[in-house]
């Protein structure tokens, strides 16, 4: 596609409740990043793809936290038993170089409140 | 850990004077990137630096990397309500990536 595509665009949890975020990255782009934005702060990385191989998830906030890619393509990132704390912007990135980058492109997130 | 600082947190700008944002590391770089994110949207690709005291310019734009590539700056010429926005740098230490808190602009006009 043109863009990063990232659904849905808001969703609302109850906490305790599982949810699956999903990115759809520029087609042919090969590194996929996902990002964890809080309101007024920079993006906090949580992991990274380079095709469909998870070379990074240092990130990742515990083990509730689960991202794949299995195609590598279309990502999806799993927050379970979701916290009030895991409420934030999701961002998802994708570049077309591996190893050094030439610029992400960003989706325009997923809005997760925690209710 | 990789520690990186940008200055100021906040610029309240007059329509037409230039500013400065800064990003400084505590370790030294392979290359930085700056980004631009509107109110509401989405980090934008502005720049990336990877030569040591490297300048780069867009338009009204003027990006340097510092000589020991552990900083980085972003200078606004002229600055219009268009530039209204948050700069974030995004460091790259081979391979570890950190944005910075960002730079909040606000033009009056």
């Amino acid at each position: 596609g043109a863009g990063v595509s990232q659904s849905p665009r808001y969703k609302v949890a109850k906490r305790g409740q599982d949810v699956a975020l999903r990115c759809d990255p520029i087609s042919g782009h090969v590194s996929l990043f996902w990002y964890q934005q809080a309101l007024g702060q920079g993006p906090e990385f949580l992991t990274y793809f380079q095709n469909e191989a998870q070379l990074d998830k240092s990130g990742l906030p515990s083990d509730r936290f689960f991202a794949e890619r299995p195609e590598g393509s279309v990502s999806t990132l799993k927050i379970q038993r979701t916290q009030q704390e895991d409420s934030a912007v999701y961002l998802c990135a994708s570049s077309t170089r591996t190893g050094l980058h030439y610029g992400y492109t960003f989706g325009s997130g997923t809005r997760l409140t925690v209710v | 850990g990789q520690q990186v600082m940008q200055i100021p947190q906040y610029q309240h700008v007059q329509e037409g004077e230039d500013f400065t944002t800064y990003c400084n590391s505590s370790t030294t770089l392979s290359n930085i990137q700056w980004y631009k994110q509107r109110p509401g949207g989405h980090p934008v690709f502005l720049i990336q630096l990877v030569k040591s005291g490297e300048v780069k310019k867009q338009k009204r734009l003027t990006f340097q990397f510092g000589e020991a590539k552990k900083n980085s700056s972003l200078h606004i010429t002229a600055t219009q309500t268009t530039d209204v926005g948050t700069y974030f740098c995004l460091t790259d230490s081979w391979g570890k990536f950190q944005f910075g808190a960002g730079t909040q602009v606000v033009v009056t006009p």
